[in-house]
């Protein structure tokens, strides 16, 4: 089974300190991982993704995730927060020997960065 | 233009109607999705598609049902409608070939059964 854990359902930060939004993964074989967000009236948007080799991946918008296999975690961070990062953070996994494709999606964290 | 397009962006509805919402995608991808999204949540699948002859059903399909017409097109219904069905729904597209394939959503639907 496949499945993913955003343990807090909110994360709150003030403006120029570090961020960090948690993720932990279950899958039956090598996950494909994936961060996106969602601002307030819209869709989801692709913000970065694992796929192989390097554990930190950078994406959009300075932000950046470090995997971890032996934890199973995939937790979004960036160095320096801003009131404009204020949205909802979704994880989500897919498991890398699946043909189906699908994703599978936590259950959303709301970041709120304080002035 | 917008890669991924759902209309209506709002809908309210009375229970027992039908509802269809539209999804159109110029991506060119293959693979459509339908989730809906309710607080505390997250995203759930109602259907996929993987081309015009493939349509599966995901985790919560019960009372909903999907057409994909073309390519580009994919359509949810509600044959009738109940308030346990209000919520914003998503469409979402991905490429099909080799890689890790992240989905593209569309704007979402509101959609509001009373």
């Amino acid at each position: 089974a496949q499945s993913v854990a955003q343990p807090e359902d909110q994360v709150n930060v003030a403006e120029g300190n570090p961020l960090t939004v948690k993720c932990t993964y279950s899958v039956s074989g090598n996950p494909y991982l994936f961060w996106y967000v969602q601002y307030p009236n819209r869709g989801l948007q692709f913000l970065l993704k694992y796929i192989t080799g390097d554990n930190l991946v950078k994406g959009s918008y300075g932000f950046e995730a470090e995997f971890n296999k032996s934890q199973t975690s995939f937790h979004l961070k960036k160095p320096s927060a801003l009131v404009s990062d204020s949205a909802l953070y979704f994880c989500a996994v897919r498991d890398r020997g699946s043909t189906l494709g699908r994703l599978y999606f936590g259950r959303g964290t709301q970041l709120t960065v304080w002035p | 233009d917008a890669d991924v397009t759902q209309t209506p962006r709002n809908r309210i509805t009375k229970t027992g109607k039908r509802i269809m919402l539209e999804c159109s995608q110029t991506k060119g991808h293959d693979r459509m999705y339908w989730y809906r999204q309710d607080p505390g949540l997250g995203l759930r699948l109602i259907y996929y598609s993987f081309d015009v002859k493939d349509i599966n059903k995901g985790e919560i399909s019960d009372g909903y049902s999907v057409s994909r017409q073309a390519q580009a097109k994919f359509s949810l219904s509600l044959e009738s409608a109940i308030p346990n069905q209000t919520a914003l729904y998503f469409c979402a597209t991905s490429d099909p070939g080799p890689g890790s394939n992240e989905q593209f959503f569309g704007p979402g639907t509101r959609l509001t059964v009373l």
